[in-house]
């Protein structure tokens, strides 16, 4: 049972626009540490997708934003491609556990 | 260029030991939090530990206290995860990555992944 939840998997058409969620508590996204996300390719390592002020590393594309509203997050992908096709995950810090968290991961298939 | 490289996974017998390094290049090492994720086959990632940057402060999951201890030689560029009292459900890829110094920042680059596999 992760801390953060997010749903198992979402779908979508090449060219639409998906969003993945993320749920936290009190303790981790609504005590205001940033929500961060990572992609990862079948059989690779994860990177950094979206940080939580919303920036985007060198060479990602301006498809994919996050948004934080309380004690949830979203990821955002529009123009869905099948090169998007992966496992996402959201990540941020719990003050009352004192350790970093992860979601449980969201399997983004493209149609 | 950032690069964070793991070595040391292999098999271990349940109750054995092995000790994980995550050798650093591409920028200055000890400026930087480091952390341990790690991967069960199929699954999620979970995040296993933290060290800071001078080594006084370490954090871990309460699934590995007391048995993994995490360390980095700032002078080899290198960081460490000992591991023992190894069992089947630390079976996993272990990702070494780096973040900023603070809570908030995420983990920006990521190792390759040395893969752990523990079963007699």
């Amino acid at each position: 049972q992760s801390v953060l939840t997010q749903p198992p998997s979402v779908s979508g058409a090449p060219g639409q626009r998906v969003t993945i969620s993320c749920t936290g508590s009190i303790s981790n996204i609504g005590a205001a540490y940033d929500v961060h996300w990572y992609q990862q390719l079948p059989g690779t390592a994860p990177k950094l997708l979206v940080d939580g002020t919303s920036n985007r590393p060198s060479g990602v594309p301006d498809r994919f934003s996050g948004s934080k509203s309380g004690t949830s997050a979203s990821l955002a992908i529009t123009g869905l491609q099948a090169e998007d096709e992966a496992d996402y995950y959201c990540q941020s810090f719990d003050s009352s556990l004192t350790t970093w968290v992860f979601g449980g991961g969201t399997k983004l298939t493209v149609l | 260029e950032v690069q964070l490289v793991e070595s040391g996974g292999g098999l271990v017998q349940p109750g054995g030991s092995l000790r994980l390094s995550c050798a650093a290049s591409g920028f200055t090492f000890s400026r930087y939090w480091m952390h341990w994720v790690r991967q069960a086959p199929g699954k999620g990632l979970v995040w296993v530990s933290h060290i800071n940057n001078d080594g006084s402060t370490t954090n871990y999951a309460d699934s590995v206290k007391g048995r993994f201890t995490i360390s980095r030689d700032n002078a080899k560029n290198t960081l460490f995860l000992q591991m023992n009292s190894l069992r089947a459900e630390d079976t996993a890829v272990y990702y070494c990555a780096r973040s900023s110094s603070g809570y908030h920042f995420p983990f920006d680059y990521w190792g390759q992944g040395a893969l752990v596999t523990v079963s007699s």
